[in-house]
């Protein structure tokens, strides 16, 4: 059990347009949803938290405009980069954790390698 | 501020040796630590979850252990194979902001 999927596995855009990437949590209720983001070589940066039907909380440094993230349902988080820029091209990962576990444990989804050119 | 340390950042070892993963952490007042692995261009594969009143736990030739009150946590590969090679990422858990705070990783490469 506890199966995170993520849609698309790997986008390419153009400069200035946005792309939108999916994170289901396929076999339980996600009340809590995270998104990463990962660079070469470098380890996870939080992006962002939030929890289903609340505005996400985002960490500092990160702009809530460019990075729209919705988290409307049990089951689905998106995160959408808008006005895509070079230097937004990275590993994009998200993770889910149900507050009924009581574990606090976070489920990852494998990646989306988004690519801006 | 929590802030976790991995060493080494890469390690290289013939198939077949025993190797030990380290893993510091300057905060004590963790919930729960846990050991990923991540294949290059991959998502992440949980490995071992540690909550922070337990001191080890096994999942076949992995032992991953805990010493909170240092701040440390290893992790043991036994009779390591080519397909153990990856990075291994260890994490631990807030519950102050219920975060996880991540090592940089160690890169693990096991020679035929």
């Amino acid at each position: 059990g506890a199966v995170v999927s993520q849609h698309p596995s790997w986008v390419i855009c153009k400069s200035g347009t946005s792309v939108k990437i999916e994170c289901r949590s396929l076999d339980f209720q996600a009340t809590t949803m995270f998104w990463y983001r990962q660079f070469p070589k470098q380890s996870l940066m939080l992006m962002a938290t939030s929890n289903e039907g609340s505005k996400a909380t985002y960490e500092q440094g990160v702009e809530k405009d460019k990075f729209l993230i919705n988290h409307a349902s049990l089951t689905l988080s998106t995160l959408t980069v808008t006005s895509a820029h070079p230097e937004d091209s990275s590993f994009y990962i998200c993770s889910a954790s149900s507050s009924g576990r009581g574990t606090y444990e976070q489920y990852f989804g494998p990646g989306t390698r988004l690519t801006v050119t | 501020k929590q802030e976790v340390t991995q060493i080494p950042a890469a390690l290289s070892v013939p198939e077949g040796e025993n190797l030990v993963l380290n893993c510091s952490f300057t905060d004590s007042a963790i919930y729960n630590l846990q050991w990923f692995r991540q294949d290059p261009g991959k998502g992440l594969t949980s490995l071992l979850l540690i909550q922070s009143s337990q001191r080890e736990q096994t999942s076949g030739r992995l032992n991953a252990s805990l010493d909170k009150s240092s701040g440390r946590s290893t992790l043991y590969i036994a009779a390591s194979q080519p397909g153990d090679s990856a990075t291994y990422l260890c994490a631990v858990f807030m519950d102050s902001n219920y975060q996880l705070i991540w090592g940089a990783g160690t890169k693990l490469i096991i020679k035929p």
